[in-house]
């Protein structure tokens, strides 16, 4: 069964800390992603991945960075954490041309 | 800019009426286009549309596509309280050396009353 996994399903942080959410896939797939989901405005590509160690930016990378060292695992950083962070974050794996599958989401508080 | 427009935002019907949820985009190099259903956490995926045309088909849900006009539905016939959810529209779009991205609408939030 497809998996991807997000190592947080709550996270609270405070304001100017440094953050790192994970997200693991037991697919294989080339290619990962990360969004953020804020009501009203849908999700929103932040930042992807199509290779190990390739990364691009999304539509809003700004306040954030991403490190992909494996091929199964991606992790979104937040350098320094604040109030306008505060988003639900899915995490998402995609192989060839085929539908893409999301982690079960992390609801993170800023304070 | 690459955009995909969902309407409408919400929709709140009762068990048995029938539902058509809409999907218009503007993408350039247009690859694919995909329906999510979303309860309270991952999107699941639905459905994939690449041809014009062809129905496809999930026991009461169905989704057709039309390139020329650019947009795609989603059809739900005798909905029941379990469908009530955030249906999302994303659209591929194929740019520079990689694969796709999924551009994802804002989507719609429907609620099936008893």
């Amino acid at each position: 069964d497809v998996k991807v996994t997000q190592s947080s399903r709550y996270l609270v942080k405070r304001t100017g800390e440094k953050v790192f959410l994970e997200c693991v896939q037991d697919m294989d797939h080339e290619n990962m992603f990360w969004y953020r989901q804020d009501p009203g405005l849908g999700l929103r590509l932040i930042y992807f991945s199509y290779d190990v160690k390739m990364k691009e930016k999304g539509d809003i990378p700004e306040g954030y960075s991403v490190s992909r060292e494996k091929k199964e695992r991606f992790s979104l950083i937040l350098e320094s954490a604040s109030t306008n962070q505060t988003s639900m974050y899915l995490c998402a794996s995609r192989g060839g041309w085929t539908e893409a599958f999301f982690g079960q989401g992390t609801r993170l508080t800023v304070v | 800019e690459d955009k995909v427009v969902q309407s409408p935002l919400s929709l709140v019907v009762h068990e048995g009426d029938t539902v058509t949820l809409n999907c218009s985009y503007e993408v350039t190099n247009f690859r694919s286009l995909l329906w999510y259903k979303q309860e309270k956490k991952a999107p699941t995926f639905l459905f994939m549309l690449t041809s014009s045309g062809i129905e496809k088909k999930s026991g009461r849900l169905s989704s057709i596509l039309d390139k020329k006009e650019l947009f795609s539905i989603l059809n739900i016939t005798a909905t029941q309280t379990g469908d009530s959810a955030v249906y999302l529209c994303a659209v591929e779009a194929l740019g520079g050396g990689s694969q796709g991205n999924l551009i994802f609408g804002k989507g719609t939030k429907l609620s099936v009353k008893p």
